[in-house]
């Protein structure tokens, strides 16, 4: 497709049970970013991935959340042994490399712990 | 950690009014840009202001970048009800971009 990918779109999940939500970014763009998002609320950054590596990691919230990059394209967000207050929908953007460039965002994961 | 605070936060405004949304920071950012986000979709970009005290408009929409480029600010013109949504403001530094506290604005008929 043309726009950015992200799966699934919705998650509902036990409490200590780990998830993965996968992003499928837009060809050729070679930054790809992860946010978290509570109802309404601004954007919380996560991590980002330049290529395949993450030249920042620190919006990681802890050693439980991890994410992965391969082949320059698609991503994954691991979150080990979820908690309630992971509840929040995950959004996923792309973009090219520039220093004005536009994010491109897919329609988000929403992830529910009970 | 760059922090960009919004206000207001909730906003709700009768169809042809006028509304500004401020977003400010204590940070210096290359560039600044507003976001809208629509219920259960990813925010789409609106615009992006590059230069200090740089004011470009966008049919109803203008938009400002503080002289010191910490803060910008939304200028909504006659409000329509296709306006409704919550505002981002993003400021950018190198590859990294920082949102803003978010705005959300309802415009009733």
């Amino acid at each position: 497709g043309a726009g950015v990918s992200q799966s699934p779109s919705n998650k509902v999940t036990e409490k200590g049970k780990d998830v993965e939500l996968r992003c499928d970014p837009i060809s050729g763009h070679t930054a790809l970013y992860w946010y978290r998002q509570s109802l309404g609320q601004g954007l919380e950054f996560l991590i980002y991935f330049q290529g395949n590596s993450a030249p920042d990691k620190s919006g990681l919230p802890s050693d439980r959340f991890s994410a992965e990059r391969t082949g320059g394209s698609v991503s994954t967000l691991t979150i080990q042994r979820t908690q309630q207050e992971d509840s929040a929908v995950y959004l996923c953007a792309s973009s090219f490399n520039r220093p004005t460039g536009e994010l491109f965002f897919g329609e988000g994961s929403r992830l529910t712990v009970l | 950690t760059q922090l960009l605070e919004q206000s207001p936060q909730f906003l709700s405004i009768q169809e042809g009014e006028n509304l500004t949304v401020y977003c400010n920071s204590s940070s210096v950012f290359s560039s600044l840009q507003w976001y809208r986000q629509e219920p259960g979709e990813g925010p789409v970009l609106l615009v992006t202001v590059v230069t200090g005290g740089e004011v470009k408009k966008l049919k109803r929409l203008t938009f400002q970048f503080g002289d010191a480029r910490k803060d910008s600010s939304l200028h909504i013109t006659a409000a329509q009800t296709g306006d409704t949504g919550l505002y981002l403001c993003a400021g950018v530094t190198g590859n990294q971009f920082y949102f803003g506290t978010g705005t959300s604005l309802t415009v009733i008929p």
